[in-house]
């Protein structure tokens, strides 16, 4: 079967960095994407990674390895406007989304 | 650009009564259409997509029924809710097959 696995939830204090894991074991690959939403709200894009390194957009990262099918989601110099819940979803070998759980970020001031 | 449109935001229906959602897509054609369902502090459930006219997939049994009358609409309908078909739903869409999901802005249905 497809799986993938993401913390529950993670607590954060304003300012600091927090670093969101994401692994996956799917048929086939053909990227990654970081997606964040707030309570009540539609999913956002953040990030799409299909090959191994880091990428950097502003405060946001985000890591992928294929071979150990793993990927995070950096967050800098947090806000408290951060606190929403952060989803990983891959593009399977059939060009379908399979969607993680999501991991709540909560903000402490 | 193109935009998505989700109807009706919130949504309060009695058990049995019928449902019908609709969601619009503008500045593109012949989208990958998707309707997911969310419950609450859940991940997103793939209810529905659709490559064309006319072209559904499903990928869970229930008793909801989506339909693609046009290239850019898709509608998910029920002809009887459950209890169990509250949650949060969400229509989106792709271009390719490897570019992002974008969503609308989904509908809580409260079914009581």
């Amino acid at each position: 079967g497809q799986n993938i696995d993401q913390p529950t939830e993670m607590t954060a204090t304003e300012g600091a960095i927090v670093q969101i894991n994401c692994t996956y074991q799917t048929s086939g690959f053909n990227g990654l994407f970081w997606y964040q939403q707030h309570a009540g709200e539609a999913p956002t894009f953040l990030s799409y990674n299909v090959l191994d390194g880091l990428e950097e957009k502003g405060r946001f990262s985000s890591f992928l390895s294929r071979s150990k099918g793993y990927s995070y989601l950096l967050l800098k110099e947090l806000q408290m406007k951060d606190s929403a819940s952060y989803l990983c979803a891959v593009i399977d070998s059939n060009y379908q989304l399979i969607w993680g759980a999501g991991t709540k970020l909560i903000i402490k001031p | 650009s193109q935009t998505i449109h989700q109807w009706p935001a919130t949504l309060v229906q009695p058990v049995g009564s019928p449902l019908s959602l609709e969601c619009t897509v503008e500045g593109t054609s012949n989208p990958n259409l998707y309707w997911y369902r969310q419950a609450a502090g859940r991940g997103l459930q793939l209810l529905f997509y659709s490559v064309g006219i006319g072209q559904i997939s499903s990928e869970v049994p229930q008793n909801l029924s989506a339909s693609r009358p046009q290239d850019r609409q898709f509608i998910l309908s029920s002809k009887k809710l459950l209890l169990s078909d509250s949650g949060f739903y969400l229509c989106a869409w792709r271009d390719r097959e490897n570019t992002e999901a974008f969503f609308g802005q989904g509908t809580r249905l409260t079914v009581v």
